[in-house]
């Protein structure tokens, strides 16, 4: 199946700093990314649709200008969380969709990044 | 809404026992519906996809079906082994982006 990888696979950054995260399809083009954010326990939240050379679609409640969403090229977007703080601290993962002629197929997930803020 | 539900949350079952998970969905105009599996801090791995048009998929010892009338669909692990202990999350896909259950958590015990 399609790749998908995420880099770094961890992090732990102090308060006020900010982080990037990348998102590559390996052997796909992907039009479309997806962020999820998941808490311990919790069940994948998305964040934003990433589509290539446009504007980021954001969640009811997630901010933008704090999770920067760039999705420059067909194979990569990343997601850059802005003076992060330790309620940001979270398991962040993205995924691709390797859609065909308009249909909606199949999605295909990072590994994730594990954000913890001190 | 639209809103995916799991049950169990939780199933713990001996190694060898066949089971079912469960899942189901409010809004029945979806384009397709994914099983993943989860382990413990790791990302999601596709296990199966079921588009709107089809009502079962199967590979190896895994078998989904998907009934849109009544909104469900099901994940059959047969022969379960101690290997098969993760989270199971199914996710609804139709004109928005995945909606996910919260999954549940099964452990095989050897």
């Amino acid at each position: 199946g399609a790749v998908v990888s995420q880099h770094p696979s961890w992090v732990i950054c102090k308060s006020g700093t900010s982080v990037k995260i990348e998102c590559r399809s390996l052997d796909f083009q992907a039009t479309t990314m997806f962020w999820y954010r998941q808490f311990p326990k919790q069940s994948l939240m998305l964040m934003a649709t990433s589509n290539e050379g446009s504007k980021a679609t954001y969640e009811q409640g997630v901010e933008k200008d704090k999770f920067l969403i760039n999705h420059a090229s067909l194979t990569l977007s990343t997601l850059t969380v802005t003076s992060a703080h330790p309620e940001d601290s979270s398991f962040y993962i993205c995924s691709a969709r390797d859609q065909v002629s308009g249909s909606y197929n199949e999605q295909f997930f990072g590994p994730g990044t594990r954000l913890t803020v001190l | 809404k639209q809103e995916v539900t799991q049950i169990p949350a939780a199933l713990s079952v001996p190694e060898g026992e066949n089971l079912v998970l469960n899942c189901s969905f409010t809004d029945s105009a979806i384009y397709n519906l994914q099983w993943f599996r989860q382990d413990p801090g790791k990302g999601l791995t596709s296990l199966l996809l079921i588009q709107s048009s089809q009502r079962e998929q199967t590979s190896g010892r895994l078998n989904a079906s998907l009934d849109k009338s009544s909104g469900r669909s099901t994940l059959y692990i047969a022969a379960s082994q101690p290997g098969d202990s993760a989270t199971y999350l199914c996710a609804r896909g139709g004109n928005t982006p995945l909606v996910f259950g919260k999954g549940t958590r099964l452990s095989v015990i050897a």
